[in-house]
Order: C-alpha cells, then sequence, then structure tokens
C-alpha cells in the first residue's frame, strides 16, 4: 500500500498561516476519522499534534487545526512562528486495519 | 509522568536478528496498546504493527509479517520488538509509541537506533 501524499515543502513568514495536505483514498482518509497529524523536529521522536482529523491533544497549541473532505486531510497551521518549523506527517487507519503514514512535508518558517 | 523508556543503539550483521526493549510507566501499561514505528535514515515514518497488551493479539504490516515478533511482560510494562534476518535496509531508528486504540499514538519513545552493517 503506497504512503498518504504529501507536499514535499510547504513555506511561509512568521505571523501568516500555511495549509498542509494529506491525499489518500476512500480506504483510508476517505473511509475513517482516524487522521492524526504529527510534528517531528531533527533528531526528535515526533509528536502528537491532531488525532481523529481535527482533535487537539491537551497542551498543543490552538493554533493547529484539522480538518477532512473526502480523500483529504488537511492541516493548518496559524500565526507561524519559527518554532513550528519541523518535519509534519500524517497518519491513517485504513481497511487493511493497518495505520499508513504520509512521505512527510518539510515547513520552513522563512 | 507517562514515559517509554527505550533500548541503546544496536550494531548488527546482515542476517542477525535484533530485540529492542519499550519500558513503560506513568500509566497502567494493559490498558493501551503498543504500535512499533520505524524510520530510515532522512525517509519518513514507517509502521511496522501493534500489540494488544491486555489480551496479546499481534497485528504486523504485511511487510514485516515473516520477520518480526512483538511481545510484552505485563509484569515489568516492558514491550519488545525482535526483528529477525537483518538487511541494510532495515538501519532505522525504532520508536515504540502507545496506541490509543484509535489510530493514533500520543507518546513516543525516544527511539532506538539499529544499524546493520557488515
Amino acid at each position: 500500500q503506497s504512503a498518504l501524499t504529501q507536499p514535499a515543502s510547504v513555506s511561509g513568514s512568521p505571523g501568516q498561516s500555511i495549509t498542509i495536505s494529506c491525499t489518500g483514498t476512500s480506504s483510508d482518509i476517505g473511509g475513517y476519522n482516524y487522521v492524526s497529524w504529527y510534528r517531528q523536529h531533527p533528531g526528535k521522536a515526533p509528536k502528537l499534534m491532531i488525532s481523529e482529523v481535527s482533535n487537539r491533544p491537551s497542551g498543543v497549541s490552538n493554533r493547529f487545526s484539522g480538518s477532512k473532505s473526502g480523500n483529504t486531510a488537511s492541516l493548518t497551521i496559524s500565526g507561524l512562528q519559527a518554532e513550528d518549523e519541523a518535519d509534519y506527517y500524517c497518519s491513517s487507519y485504513t481497511s487493511s486495519v493497518t495505520i499508513i503514514f504520509g512521505g512527510g512535508t518539510k515547513l520552513t518558517v522563512l | 509522568q507517562v514515559q517509554l523508556v527505550q533500548s541503546g543503539a544496536e550494531v548488527k550483521n546482515p542476517g542477525a536478528s535484533v530485540k529492542v526493549s519499550c519500558k513503560a510507566s506513568g500509566y497502567t501499561f494493559i490498558s493501551y496498546d503498543i504500535t512499533w514505528v520505524r524510520q530510515a535514515p532522512g525517509q519518513g515514518l514507517e509502521w511496522m504493527g501493534g500489540m494488544n497488551v491486555k489480551n496479546g493479539n499481534t497485528n504486523y504490516a504485511q511487510k514485516f509479517q515473516d520477520r518480526v515478533i512483538m511481545t510484552t511482560d505485563t509484569s515489568t510494562s516492558t514491550a519488545y520488538m525482535d526483528l529477525r534476518s537483518l538487511r541494510s535496509d532495515d538501519t532505522a531508528i525504532y520508536y515504540c509509541v502507545r496506541d490509543t486504540g484509535s489510530a493514533y499514538f500520543d507518546i513516543w519513545g525516544r527511539g532506538t537506533l539499529v544499524t546493520v552493517s557488515s
């Protein structure tokens, strides 16, 4: 099963908003509300930012929001800050009872 | 606090096996599944499979079905991932993660680097 499709890179200036897309199929993103987003700084373990499409775990800034339309999920970060510069990965539950990740998106804060 | 502490880095020859441990603390071990995710150098995340700690059921990615065994020791709140017949492309950081059962991973270990090289 191929990875979910994410843009390789996105960029934005401090204070701006950016959106990262994550495209799958009806067998994963489109079929379930089990999309998650993770942030990974260089040399660190990933951190959960969004679960179940749009739920923000305790302690995660409300600048992070998630949504889904059809087979595509999106992560939006508003009020960009330098600390947001990192790699971002989406994941989804699949009809094969597995988890599939996106290829990752490198966010650069200009 | 809730944490997963993994064993140290390993260097293995091709064809060998590696067993990575993951000790949980700060929560009731049997209340959550444990999943393993790996990341090759400069690459993305890859789901390897997971284990229901309460009943011992496992669910492995097809890619690893023949080579991986995931186990837990509830007496010590420790999970293990055993990968055999190692190849050079198994060189990666292996993460254990707490799986909430709703397909998301809320606690991550720091990772264990496994290097496969002759």
